[in-house]
Parts: C-alpha cells; structure tokens; sequence
C-alpha cells in the first residue's frame, strides 16, 4: 500500500520559515492535502490540491508537490502555528485515503 | 454554520461491537462524500472508511476491513460506522469527516474504549 513519510517534528524560530515535507513514491503526480491540528482539536485544513489555500488560510501557507516529495512551507512563522501537521493523498489504485505519520511543528 | 457531530462512543469489550453515527447541518449532505478518521491515543490521524455522496461506493483500510462497515442515511444527513469484533486497537477517538476541496469539515470526534 502506498506510505507518506514525513519527519516526526520541526522546529522554527519565530519569523523564520517552516518547511514540512512529505516523500512519498511519484508522490508528484497526486493531489496532496495538508492539514493543521492543534492539541483537543479538529484537523484543520491548511492547503490542498498541493498548493491552494481554503479561504481564511493566511498566505503563510503554502505548497508545492515535485517528484517524491510534497512540501508545506509556512513563512514567518508565528506562536500560534505549532502544532501537529499532517499530509494526505488519495490513491486511486486502492480506493483508499492515505495520511502521513504527522510532523510536530515547534516553534522555539 | 457546518456541524458534524459524533455519538455512540463507550467503553466496550474485546470482541464487542459499537455504531458511531455523525449527524451533520449546515451543508448540503448529499453532496459530500463522507469520511471516519480515527486518532488513537497520542497517535496521528488513521482513514478508517469512506462513502461516496450517493453512498454506491465504500472503500476501507486494511485494519478494518471486514469488521467495520459504514453506511449514510441522506434523508437523515447522518453517516454511521458499525464497528464488530473490536480489539485493543480498535481504541482511538473517531472522527467524521465531509470532504468536498475546498470545502472540507470535522467533526470533533467520540472516543471509543475497547477494554476488559
């Protein structure tokens, strides 16, 4: 079955950039999804489509999906970003949703 | 305003079963197809189930295929999961999920114990 590797966790000073990436095999020629959770809290989703923003997303957020790896970039990053981000793809070949084992975003 | 709320969680047995149900508002219910999530404790987020908005598809994961099976009531707006021979690893706050990008909403989720 088709696997999503992402880091366990990254840390970022505040104002700096954040760059959560996601391997998975051709992972390029899919549609990633990116989502946001914070502790007691509902998924949210951050970007999808590999590099669209749901309206009430700040510009911070970002995509972009090459090859075998997408990637969630946040740019200037802020305290309130930490949180636990996780990327999804759907496969086609098994019908199924994929999610990525998570990254735990700190900021310092 | 989207709501998606879970019920039916408990304390079960190994071996027992339990149906989650997810009632949802403030969306058009036949439009979307219908997710379960799973997060089990200190854990990331694991697809259980998913049916297509007119509920002629499912699909699920390999770790509960054949134990879970999920259903949706239109008229009532409600998706349901029937949960059997429930296991240890099996525990895990389930959560319903509508998914129509960009649209996409979560419930807050029903915690299922399976314990002796």
């Amino acid at each position: 079955s088709y696997v999503l590797t992402q880091p366990p966790s990254v840390s970022v000073a505040p104002g700096q950039t954040a760059r959560i990436t996601c391997g998975g095999n051709n992972i390029g020629s899919k549609s990633v999804h990116w989502y946001q959770q914070k502790p007691g809290q509902a998924p949210v989703l951050v970007v999808y489509d590999d590099s669209d923003r749901p309206s009430g997303i700040p510009e911070r957020f970002s995509g972009s999906n090459s090859g075998n790896t997408a990637t969630l970039t946040i740019s200037r990053v802020e305290a309130g970003d930490e949180a636990d981000y996780f990327c999804q793809v759907w496969d086609s070949s098994s019908d199924h949703v994929i999610f990525g084992g998570g990254t735990k975003l700190t900021v310092l | 305003e989207v709501q998606l709320v879970e019920s039916g969680g408990g304390l079960v047995q190994p071996g027992g079963s339990l149906t989650l149900s997810c009632a949802a508002s403030g969306i058009t219910f036949n439009t979307y197809w219908m997710l379960w999530v799973r997060q089990g404790p200190g854990k990331g987020l694991e697809w259980v189930s998913l049916i297509k908005s007119d509920g002629s598809s499912t699909s699920y994961a390999d770790s509960v295929k054949g134990r879970f099976t999920i259903s949706r009531d239109n008229g009532k707006n409600t998706l349901y999961l029937q949960m059997k021979s429930l296991t240890a690893e099996d525990t895990a706050v389930y959560l319903c999920a509508a998914r129509g990008y960009p649209d996409d909403y979560w419930g807050q989720g029903t915690l299922v114990t399976v314990s002796s």
